[in-house]
């Protein structure tokens, strides 16, 4: 059974620093990797994708990784702002199944 | 688009009632899926559809939850009668298989409060 672990559980930075998020999981047998953002009482927005044969994924200041082998995952957030204080998930797919099993986030405070 | 659509946004109800939450997914897209989201739990895999079917239901909790999905652009997640361990927040998700990634889309949720 697939587990993904997300360390740390919560995070707080000063404005501008950069920082990493990651992601671990159990099984190396993946299809894709995702990550969310979650806003307090929001839905999940989906930052960045990375296939299984990929290495990296890069969207504006954000820098998604991706290990298979070691079964990790991390996210670089640049330059971090107020505005990316949210919840940030990864969930990854396994081969043919099409659900999600997600870990249970890192909640990232950046402080002005 | 206007994305994944759900609706209520917040229930409140009182335990033995019956609940229904609704989703209309992004038009075009072929895969929906039904999760739910606790505190102690994180996000789970209810149960999701291909092209209206119901391929995997293993997540769902126990007979008192049931889904539907009548066509592409609808469907709707029971619970009957309801508890106040059903209180979560139930998202509703979609995705197209032809696309590369499959990347899948969230709705805001329905947060549900089962007194």
């Amino acid at each position: 059974k697939q587990e993904v672990t997300q360390i740390p559980a919560a995070l707080s930075v000063p404005e501008g620093e950069n920082l990493v998020l990651n992601c671990s999981f159990t099984d190396s047998a993946i299809y894709n990797l995702q990550w969310f953002r979650q806003d307090p009482g929001k839905g999940l927005t989906s930052l960045l994708l990375i296939q299984s044969s990929q290495r990296e994924q890069t969207s504006g200041r954000l820098n998604a990784s991706l290990d298979k082998s070691s079964g990790r995952s991390t996210l670089y957030i640049a330059a971090s702002q107020p505005g990316d204080s949210a919840t940030y998930l990864c969930a990854v797919r396994r081969g043919s199944a099409r659900q999600l099993t997600f870990g249970s986030g890192t909640q990232l405070t950046v402080l002005p | 688009d206007a994305g994944v659509i759900q609706s209520p946004r917040h229930e409140v109800t009182e335990m033995g009632q019956e609940v229904t939450l609704r989703c209309k997914p992004i038009s075009g897209h072929d895969y929906l899926f039904w999760y739910r989201q606790t505190m102690m739990r994180g996000l789970e895999l209810l149960i999701y559809f291909n092209n209206n079917v119901p391929i995997d239901d293993s997540g769902m909790p126990e007979d008192r939850f049931s889904a539907k999905m009548p066509n592409a652009s609808f469907s709707t997640l029971k619970i009957q009668p309801s508890e106040p361990r059903d209180s979560a927040v139930y998202f509703c998700a979609s995705s197209y298989l032809a696309g590369e990634a499959n990347e899948q889309f969230f709705g805001p949720g329905t947060r549900l409060t089962v007194l």
